[in-house]
């Protein structure tokens, strides 16, 4: 039972281009979501998060938005780097103590 | 924000052995995890563990497996009889220093078992 998923498993964008990552959730108890950024032979790095009483947060370049009618929230990134190349991961929780995470997203950022 | 440190980097082991993952954490917090991911698939939460003792577990976590906080700093996994399938990468995570929600996370242990 996926109860955050993460349809597209990768994304190409050219540089200075927007990148837009999808997530969506079935459990409308999570009131708390996160996204992280991965590379290679790393820990996941905490990137940006929104409580389920916003509907958007920015943080630079980053933003996320919320739409709980939908259970869906995305990730913008604008302008897009090449580092900014990693896999993405979404997350939520019900409380703020325990998540659960997506499948990522590998976004590749073209130069 | 202080780092989380796990060692080993990368262990190989073969089939049935045990294997113990380290993690250190900073002493003053009270909330762990031990999360894996299998190559490619997502992250897996394993156990949570709070005020030295285990909070809440998945399925993942059977029999085979334990958690301890040994010296008060350290915090580490304990495979008794490794699998095949439990090679992954293993994370160690706390709360985020000073915030309300998030994780850090380890570096990260690849474990392999041939």
């Amino acid at each position: 039972d996926q109860q955050v998923k993460q349809n597209s498993p990768s994304l190409s964008v050219q540089e200075g281009r927007i990148s837009i990552l999808n997530c969506d959730y079935t459990n409308s108890m999570f009131d708390y979501f996160l996204w992280y950024k991965k590379y290679p032979a790393e820990g996941p790095t905490f990137l940006i998060s929104i409580s389920s009483i916003k509907d958007k947060n920015e943080d630079g370049r980053f933003t996320v938005f919320l739409n709980k009618s939908a259970k869906h929230l995305s990730l913008h990134i604008v302008p897009s780097q090449p580092g900014d190349s990693a896999v993405y991961f979404c997350a939520a929780s019900e409380g703020t103590y325990k998540y659960i995470f997506g499948t990522g997203t590998r976004l590749k950022v073209l130069a | 924000e202080p780092e989380v440190t796990q060692t080993p980097s990368h262990q190989v082991t073969q089939m049935g052995q045990e294997v113990i993952l380290r993690c250190v954490p900073i002493s003053n917090h009270l909330y762990f995890y031990w999360y894996r991911q299998i190559l490619g698939q997502k992250v897996e939460f394993l156990v949570s563990f709070y005020n030295n003792e285990i909070s809440e577990k998945s399925e993942i976590f059977d029999d085979q497996f334990s958690v301890e906080r040994p010296d008060g700093s350290n915090f580490t996994l304990k495979i008794r009889s490794t699998k095949l399938e439990d090679s992954a990468m293993y994370f160690c995570a706390r709360l985020r220093e000073g915030k309300l929600y998030g994780y850090t996370f380890g570096s990260g242990t690849r474990l392999t078992v041939v």
